[in-house]
C-alpha cells in the first residue's frame, strides 16, 4: 500500500536560510507525489506534483522537490525562506488504485527574522 | 483566489439541528471529494464522485450525507452530529478521479455543540 512518512513535525529556519522539508514514500508502483501548503483557515494549494517525467521538479513560490527512487524520497526545498512561508505543509502520494490521495502527517514550517 | 467555493465558511450546530455544506466549482472537473480535518492532521477523504456518482465511501458514518446534484455542484448532508465531528470540512475537485492535481477550497469550520 501507498503511504508517505514527513520527517519533522515541526521546522524553524530564519528569514533568508535554506528550507528542507522531508518526505519518505512507500509505494509499489511508480508514484504520483505531490506537495501541498495550508495558511491557517484555508484549504490546501498544490506547490508541486511529480508524476514520473522529470525527477527534478519546481514548483510556486520558488519550491522545488527532486524525486529519488534510491532514497524513496521527495524532499521539499527553497533557497532562501521568507517570512509568508509560515505554514502548514504536506506530503501526498496517490493511492494504488489511482482513485485518491493519501497524506502524510503534515511540517509546520516557522519563519523567523 | 480559490476556484474551489465552499459555503458557509464558518457553522454552529447543535446535536439535533440539519444543516448542509456546500461546494461549488466551474472547472469543468468530473470528480469532487469531500475531505474531514481535524486540528494539526492531515486531510482524511470522506467521499469522492465521479461523474456525479458516489465512487468511494470511507465508511463515514451515515448522520453524514453526500449529495452531488450536477457536475458543478457537491453537498454534505448533516444530521445528529456529534461534538467530535467539529472539524474543517474541505471540498476539492479534480479533472477525474484519480488524475492530479486536486483544487481545495477553504474548508468550512464546523463546530458541533
Amino acid at each position: 500500500a501507498q503511504s508517505v512518512t514527513q520527517l519533522g513535525s515541526h521546522v524553524s529556519v530564519s528569514e533568508g536560510a535554506l528550507v528542507l522539508l522531508r518526505c519518505n514514500y512507500s509505494s509499489s508502483v511508480p508514484p504520483y507525489l505531490f506537495w501541498y501548503v495550508q495558511y491557517p483557515n484555508q484549504g490546501l494549494q498544490l506547490l508541486l506534483k511529480y508524476t514520473s517525467a522529470a525527477t527534478l521538479v519546481k514548483g510556486i513560490n520558488g519550491f522545488e522537490a527532486e524525486f529519488k527512487k534510491s532514497e524513496t524520497s521527495f524532499h521539499l526545498t527553497k533557497p532562501s525562506a521568507h517570512m509568508s512561508d509560515a505554514a502548514e505543509y504536506f506530503c501526498a502520494v496517490r493511492n494504488q488504485a489511482g482513485t485518491a490521495l493519501i497524506f502524510g502527517k503534515g511540517t509546520t514550517l516557522s519563519v523567523s527574522s | 483566489d480559490t476556484e474551489v467555493t465552499q459555503t458557509p465558511k464558518h457553522l454552529v450546530m447543535g446535536m439535533t439541528n440539519k444543516k448542509s455544506l456546500k461546494c461549488e466549482q466551474h472547472m469543468g472537473h468530473r470528480a469532487m471529494y469531500w475531505y474531514k480535518q481535524k486540528a494539526k492532521k492531515p486531510p482524511e477523504l470522506m467521499f469522492v464522485y465521479s461523474y456525479e456518482k458516489l465512487s468511494i465511501n470511507e465508511s463515514v458514518p451515515s448522520r453524514f450525507s453526500p449529495e452531488c446534484p450536477n457536475s458543478s455542484l457537491l453537498n454534505l448532508h448533516l444530521h445528529a452530529l456529534q461534538p467530535e465531528d467539529s472539524a474543517l470540512y474541505l471540498c476539492a475537485s479534480s479533472q477525474r478521479q484519480g488524475t492530479s492535481p486536486l483544487h481545495f477550497g477553504n474548508g468550512t469550520r464546523l463546530t458541533v455543540t
